[in-house]
C-alpha cells in the first residue's frame, strides 16, 4: 500500500524567510503533484513533476522530484503572507487512475 | 478557462437518506474522479471512471456508493444510505489525455460539503 508522508504538518514562519516542505512516498512513481488549498476551498494545482530530477518554479515556490529517493520538496523563498494555505503533495502510481495524497502542510506566514 | 463545476455546494441530509452529488467535468476530458476530505484531514481517493465504467476504487467506495454518467456532461456520486461518518467535502475531478496518449493532470471542482445529521 502506498504511503505518502509530508513534513512538517504545520509550519509557522516569518515573512521573508525560506523554508522547505518534504514529501516522502513509499512506492516507485515518476508522477508527483503539488496542490494548494485555502480554507474551505478546492485544490489548486501548483506543480506537475513527471520525471526524476524534475524541477519547476513559479514565483516564490519551487518544487523538485527525486524518484530514486522517493522524495519531493517544495521550497518557499522569501515567504509572503499570501502564501498562507495548506499544501498537499499527491502521488500517482496507477497510470492516472488515482492520486494518493499526503497529510498536508499547513503554512502560516506572519508579517 | 474551463473548470469543473459541482452542485450543490452544501447538502444537509438525515442519516439513512440517499444523496446524489453532481459534477460537470471539463468538456473534453475523459477521466473522472471522486475524492473526499473529512474536515481537517487529507484528501482520500474514492473512485475513478473512464469509458463508462469504474476503472479503480478504494476501500471507502463500498456498496453504499455508486457513480454514473447519465448524459454527456454530468458525472454523479450517489450515497444510498448516508451515515454520520459520510460527512465530508466531496471533490470531483477530471483529466484528459496528454501528449502521446499519456494521462494528464487532474483538475478539481469546488467541492460539495455533505453534512449528515
Amino acid at each position: 500500500e502506498l504511503k505518502v508522508e509530508q513534513n512538517p504538518l504545520f509550519l509557522s514562519m516569518q515573512e521573508g524567510k525560506n523554508y522547505t516542505i518534504y514529501c516522502n512516498y513509499s512506492t516507485t512513481s515518476d508522477r508527483l503533484y503539488w496542490y494548494r488549498q485555502d480554507p474551505g476551498k478546492s485544490l489548486e494545482s501548483l506543480f506537475v513533476l513527471l520525471s526524476n530530477g524534475a524541477v519547476k518554479q513559479e514565483g516564490r515556490l519551487m518544487a523538485s522530484l527525486d524518484t530514486k529517493a522517493r522524495l519531493s520538496t517544495l521550497h518557499i523563498t522569501a515567504a509572503v503572507h499570501d502564501l498562507s494555505a495548506t499544501y498537499f503533495c499527491a502521488v500517482d502510481i496507477n497510470a492516472g487512475n488515482m492520486l494518493t495524497f499526503g497529510g498536508g502542510t499547513r503554512l502560516m506566514v506572519k508579517p | 478557462e474551463p473548470e469543473v463545476t459541482q452542485t450543490p455546494s452544501h447538502q444537509v441530509t438525515q442519516m439513512g437518506q440517499e444523496v446524489i452529488l453532481r459534477c460537470v467535468p471539463i468538456s473534453n476530458h475523459l477521466y473522472f474522479y471522486w475524492y473526499r476530505q473529512i474536515l481537517g484531514q487529507k484528501v482520500e481517493f474514492l473512485v475513478s471512471f473512464y469509458n463508462n465504467e469504474i476503472s479503480e476504487k478504494s476501500e471507502i467506495f463500498d456498496d453504499q456508493f455508486s457513480v454514473e454518467r447519465p448524459d454527456g456532461s454530468n458525472f454523479t456520486l450517489k450515497i444510498r444510505s448516508t451515515k454520520l461518518e459520510d460527512s465530508a467535502m466531496y471533490f470531483c475531478a477530471s483529466s484528459g489525455l496528454g501528449l502521446a496518449g499519456t494521462y494528464n493532470e487532474q483538475f478539481f471542482g469546488p467541492g460539495t460539503r455533505l453534512t449528515v445529521l
